[in-house]
């Protein structure tokens, strides 16, 4: 069973919709992540969450709104996306906030038309 | 701030050569270093980890050594293979306090390597 799942692998919407991701880790870990993966670039630390308390970014613009509602589950709504958002959106988890290593899901590949 | 540099890809190499693929960092404080690796269609997975100077992560036949006083990182496997095609990430945790607490993770910008048969 895969550690870290996330749905749907594959996503296009236009830049007026609204879609969620979804994150759903087996491992019984209390910290879980959102990262951006665009081509050529660092990935990027979008969220954190430990024990269903947020942290914020501040460099994340508004149109991404995370959720936890328990230490299992964390979503990514999405909606007034633009171009560049388009990405591979990648869900990691962790034992507790600051230890490491994070194990990640396959990723939800976006493409914002 | 951090900042991790990891050699420009793509890297193609013939099956059973050998690798190296190159990895500096900037950092405050004491980092723990890490390699992932990012199979075809998958997320990232720890591949080896080392958390203090002059430590040896390994595993599936890959290594990495902790150089402090060159701040280095390189990855070496003596003979690859075909299974090895992936995006090879060295990353480190400074395990600092910041807005994100000490779990952040600073990753290169990734090296993709194909083996040819």
């Amino acid at each position: 069973e895969t550690g870290v799942t996330q749905t749907p692998r594959h996503l296009v919407m236009g830049m007026t919709n609204k879609k969620s991701l979804k994150c759903e880790q087996h491992l019984g870990h209390n910290a879980m992540y959102w990262y951006k993966q665009s081509a050529k670039k660092p990935l990027e630390l979008m969220f954190v969450y430990s024990l269903e308390e947020r942290v914020e970014n501040n460099s994340v613009p508004s149109r991404f709104s995370p959720e936890c509602p328990n230490s299992s589950h964390l979503f990514l709504h999405l909606h007034t996306l633009q171009p560049e958002d388009s990405a591979l959106y990648l869900c990691a988890s962790s034992q507790d906030r600051g230890y490491q290593p994070q194990h990640f899901g396959d990723g939800t590949r976006l493409s914002i038309l | 701030g951090d900042s991790v540099t990891q050699m420009e890809g793509p890297v193609t190499l013939s099956e059973e050569a050998f690798l190296t693929i190159n990895c500096t960092y900037t950092a405050t404080g004491y980092p723990s270093l890490f390699w992932y690796v990012q199979y075809p269609g998958e997320g990232l997975q720890l591949l080896l980890k080392a958390t203090k100077a002059d430590d040896k992560g390994s595993n599936k036949g890959f290594e990495a050594t902790y150089r402090k006083e060159t701040t280095s990182f390189h990855l070496e496997k003596g003979s690859v293979q075909v299974s090895d095609s992936a995006v090879y990430f060295c990353a480190l945790s400074d395990g600092l306090e910041s807005n994100f607490g000490n779990e952040k993770l600073t990753f290169g910008t990734g090296t993709r390597l194909t083996i040819i048969p």
